[in-house]
């Protein structure tokens, strides 16, 4: 069974509207995290916001802000105000077993946003 | 600070050649993690290391990939020998030993191989 699924092969926004991307996850430990990232068309993986467990509350870094919703198990990404520099493949993670600094993130398969004028 | 190094950007080879890729991981990192990212399977972790030794290599897709680390700030991933279903982009990664770092990834080696 797959760990983080992303239903969305595709999103399309005009410029300064919000989107959200989709992200729901499978785990059964308690402690986990929940991270997003993004990869422009020159293929660089960038950081953009992380989720804890046991946070309280939802994760916001600038324009984008984690809708994370614990019972149903899913982690969306919001971006408010797009940009065209927000155009790229974004992927959603997760790491179990947070006690264990070195588990590895699991991806998604990822959402490709195209961003227009 | 330099970031996560890999070189090469991109390597052309035959099938049946070896392939080396390379990796310098974030200096004061713990941890290193060897990533493949194809269109079909997405990005797929191979094995990765704490303290330079190897702690799960199950995602190593055959005994013709091998990955070793033999200090600190250098890491190899060999495939010997290639094929054309190698043909991906691998990534580099490192991180803190703290649980919530998220992951630092190098810039990625397109391989192709013919």
């Amino acid at each position: 069974a797959q760990k983080i699924t992303q239903t969305q092969p595709g999103m399309f926004v005009q410029e300064k509207e919000a989107v959200t991307l989709d992200c729901t996850y499978d785990t059964s430990d308690p402690s986990y995290g929940l991270f997003w990232y993004k990869q422009p068309s020159s293929g660089e993986m960038i950081f953009l916001i992380y989720q804890g467990s046991y946070d309280q509350q939802n994760a916001t870094e600038g324009r984008y802000s984690l809708n994370f919703q614990k019972a149903r198990k899913s982690a969306n990404l919001v971006i408010s105000a797009s940009q065209l520099g927000d155009s790229a493949m974004y992927f959603c993670a997760m790491r179990e077993g947070l006690n264990q600094a070195g588990t590895a993130l699991i991806f998604g398969k990822g959402t490709t946003l195209s961003v227009s004028s | 600070d330099a970031g996560v190094i890999q070189s090469p950007r991109h390597e052309v080879t035959e099938m049946g050649q070896e392939v080396t890729l390379r990796c310098k991981p974030i200096s004061g990192h713990d941890y290193l993690f060897w990533y493949r990212q194809t269109m079909m399977r997405g990005l797929e972790l191979l094995i990765y290391f704490n303290n330079n030794v190897p702690i799960d290599d199950s995602g190593m897709p055959e005994d013709r990939f091998s990955a070793k680390m033999p200090n600190a700030s250098f890491s190899t991933l060999k495939i010997q020998p290639s094929e054309p279903r190698d043909s991906a982009v691998y990534f580099c990664a490192s991180k803190t030993g703290t649980t919530k770092e998220e992951l630092f990834f190098g810039s990625g080696t397109q391989l192709s191989v013919l």
